[in-house]
């Protein structure tokens, strides 16, 4: 099975752009979906949205006005860049694969806790 | 979007009886052409990401111990762990993909009574 590994600042200014990318080992990133999933600390897990490796999107309609993914599959990566973050975007941050052409989550990152704060 | 509630929030059980968690979804996530139910349900233990146990509602992920079983259909479905282990220890949630925005319950913390 794939490994997925999330990299990116962990601290990120109000009002600024949260960018984070995972990267694929273990298998191609082509042929597959792949998506980022954030969880508030405490708190339970909140949809973004997915890419599939053509570059094809879909993202969550809460947060889509500030959503971008984008997928390198020269480098089998895909990344996420969230605009003008607040507090309420303090999340661990993980990126997933979805099984079976795009459903549930087959296999995902460690997560990496990103904070919003001056 | 879709809500998904479960049932309960918390749940303590004694080692080796069983464990059981609700999952309602706001409206049916069977897909009338192909008969599936859009639904799966992760395990996620302190510190670490969650892991997929079960999909299409009640097909078992590979390396999945056997004494998780998933039933349902519609709009209600239930996770059961037959014989609680220390193991076991863990956050639940329920997912469904019916629909995008994909939607999670808010999750069952169960613990060892």
């Amino acid at each position: 099975q794939v490994q997925l590994q999330e990299s990116g600042p962990g601290l990120v200014k109000p009002s600024e752009t949260l960018s984070l990318t995972c990267t694929v080992s273990g298998g191609s990133i082509t042929n597959y979906y792949w998506s980022w999933i954030r969880q508030p600390p405490g708190k339970g897990l909140e949809w973004i949205g997915y890419i599939y490796y053509t570059g094809s999107t879909n993202y969550n309609p809460s947060l889509k006005s500030r959503v971008t993914l984008s997928v390198d599959t020269s480098n089998n990566q895909f990344s996420l860049r969230l605009t003008s973050v607040t507090a309420a975007d303090t999340a661990v941050y993980y990126c997933a694969g979805l099984g079976d052409m795009g459903y549930y989550f087959d296999s995902w990152g460690q997560g990496t806790l990103v904070t919003a704060s001056s | 979007d879709i809500v998904m509630t479960q049932s309960p929030d918390s749940l303590a059980v004694s080692l080796g009886e069983r464990a059981t968690i609700k999952c309602k979804s706001s409206q049916s996530v069977l897909f009338s052409s192909d008969k599936k139910n859009y639904l799966a349900w992760y395990q996620q233990k302190p510190g670490q990401s969650p892991k997929l146990l079960i999909y299409w509602a009640s097909t078992r992920e590979s390396g999945v111990p056997d004494r998780f079983s998933g039933s349902g259909s519609g709009t209600e479905f239930t996770l059961t762990i037959s014989s609680l282990q220390a193991e076991d220890v863990a956050v639940y949630y329920c997912q469904q993909y019916y629909s995008t925005p994909y939607t999670f319950g808010q999750g069952t913390k169960l613990e060892i009574k």
